[in-house]
């Protein structure tokens, strides 16, 4: 059974620092990877997807990053702003389903 | 942009109503998903459905019911509400195709449900 973990749970760093959010996941069969961005009391945010074919995957200050074999994701962040303050889900598509883990709680202070 | 709509933000219930929440989505996605998101649980998925009539059910299916009878528009019935199912909704729609690599999940907004 695919299990996402996501480390660590929360985090808060001062602004403009450049910072890295993990994701690994037990079963290396998946068919994509997908990183979202949630504020409280609002829906999921997509930001990155990964196809299983991928290393890698860029958008503004964003890359996040895919090594199967190993069952791990980085999001990497640059030049950190308050605006960033959130909670970072990843999801991974096995067979039929996607399985996310329970997300890092993100604060960046002013 | 694909959107996805939830015909509520806030919802409150009272115990043994029948409730009915809509999800509306505007790209022509072939799979929808109910989810609910509760502290410390994460996401879970209560049904999905990959074409208009059809429906299976997720990890967490008991309590509740889904209709899926137009391709834009999945709803998720609760037949009698209690107060564990006092949660956050979300509705979520891919393009097509149950294990495409190229499937990216956009969710709707979210609808708060406390049922009392």
């Amino acid at each position: 059974k695919q299990e996402v973990t996501q480390i660590p749970a929360a985090l808060s760093v001062p602004e403009g620092e450049n910072l890295v959010l993990n994701c690994s996941f037990t079963d290396s069969a998946i068919y994509n990877l997908q990183w979202f961005r949630q504020d409280p009391g609002k829906g999921l945010t997509s930001l990155l997807l990964i196809q299983s074919s991928q290393r890698e995957q860029t958008s503004g200050r964003l890359n996040a990053s895919l090594d199967k074999s190993s069952g791990r994701s980085t999001l990497y962040i640059a030049a950190s702003q308050p605006g960033d303050s959130a909670t970072y889900l990843c999801a991974v598509l096995g067979t039929y389903k996607y399985i996310f883990g329970t997300g890092t709680r993100l604060k960046v202070l002013a | 942009d694909v959107k996805v709509t939830q015909s509520s933000r806030y919802l409150v219930k009272r115990t043994g109503e029948k409730v009915f929440l809509e999800c509306v989505q505007d790209m022509d996605h072939e799979n929808m998903f109910w989810y609910r998101q509760d502290p410390g649980l994460g996401l879970r998925l209560i049904y999905f459905s990959y074409d208009v009539k059809m429906k299976e059910k997720g990890d967490i299916p008991e309590g509740y019911s889904v209709s899926r009878e137009k391709k834009e528009r999945f709803s998720l019935i609760l037949e009698s509400a209690s107060t564990n199912q006092t949660s956050m909704y979300l509705c979520a729609s891919t393009q097509s195709g149950t294990t495409s690599s190229y499937n990216e999940q956009f969710f709707g907004p979210g609808t708060r449900l406390t049922v009392l």
